[in-house]
């Protein structure tokens, strides 16, 4: 079966620096994508990873390993509205996108 | 404000009652998606309709009816629903179903339903 797993949640200290990890288990793969939802919102596009490598925007990055089934978001300089949760979802060979249960990031001051 | 828009945005009905919920996006996409979001469960894929065709219909029990009557607007008919129905309904919408990074998916608020 097809399988997102990422942790349920992490907390975190405002100004530092957390990595949320993701890996997958698909029928085929045409990227990677995360998303940021905040509670009681819609969920927000943040980044899409399709080859190996880090993808820099602003203070967030996302890196991804095909071989590994592995990818991680890398938020920097941690805002209070930083908390959300985190969903990384993987687009399978049917190009149906496979969504992992979210992890939810506490930020603390 | 991401373009796509939901109502109801709350719902209670009971188990006999006939409701819709309605979607509309004015992003001039042409690939639409209604998604269940239980607590701390992945989202699931209910329907995908691209350029009003059904494309994906993720074995959904037929109480759950869509409509796509053009590219802007999606319906879900709801009918004699069960307790476990109780989630967030989800309506997306992209440029089309292909894998790109133009494609990603603009969520709209969704619609937070209650069976009794």
């Amino acid at each position: 079966g097809q399988n997102i797993d990422q942790p349920t949640e992490m907390t975190a200290t405002e100004g530092a620096i957390v990595q949320i990890n993701c890996t997958y288990q698909t029928s085929g793969f045409n990227g990677l994508f995360w998303y940021q939802q905040h509670a009681g919102e819609a969920p927000t596009f943040l980044s899409y990873n399709v080859l190996d490598g880090l993808e820099e925007k602003g203070r967030f990055s996302s890196f991804l390993s095909r071989s590994k089934g592995y990818s991680y978001l890398l938020l920097k300089e941690l805002q209070m509205k930083d908390s959300a949760s985190y969903l990384c979802a993987v687009m399978d060979s049917n190009y149906q996108l496979i969504w992992g249960a979210g992890t939810k990031l506490i930020i603390k001051p | 404000e991401t373009g796509v828009t939901q109502t109801p945005r709350h719902l209670v009905m009971g188990m006999t009652n006939k409701k819709s919920l309605k979607c509309e996006q004015h992003l001039g996409h042409n690939a639409m998606y209604w998604y269940k979001q239980s607590a701390k469960k992945p989202l699931e894929l209910m329907f995908v309709y691209n350029f009003k065709e059904q494309t994906e219909n993720n074995s959904v029990p037929s109480r759950f009816s869509p409509e796509c009557p053009n590219s802007s607007h999606l319906f879900l008919h709801l009918h004699t629903l069960q307790p476990e129905d109780s989630a967030l309904y989800l309506c997306a919408s992209s440029q089309d179903e292909g894998g790109a990074s133009y494609n990603e998916q603009f969520f709209g608020p969704g619609t937070r339903l209650t069976v009794l």
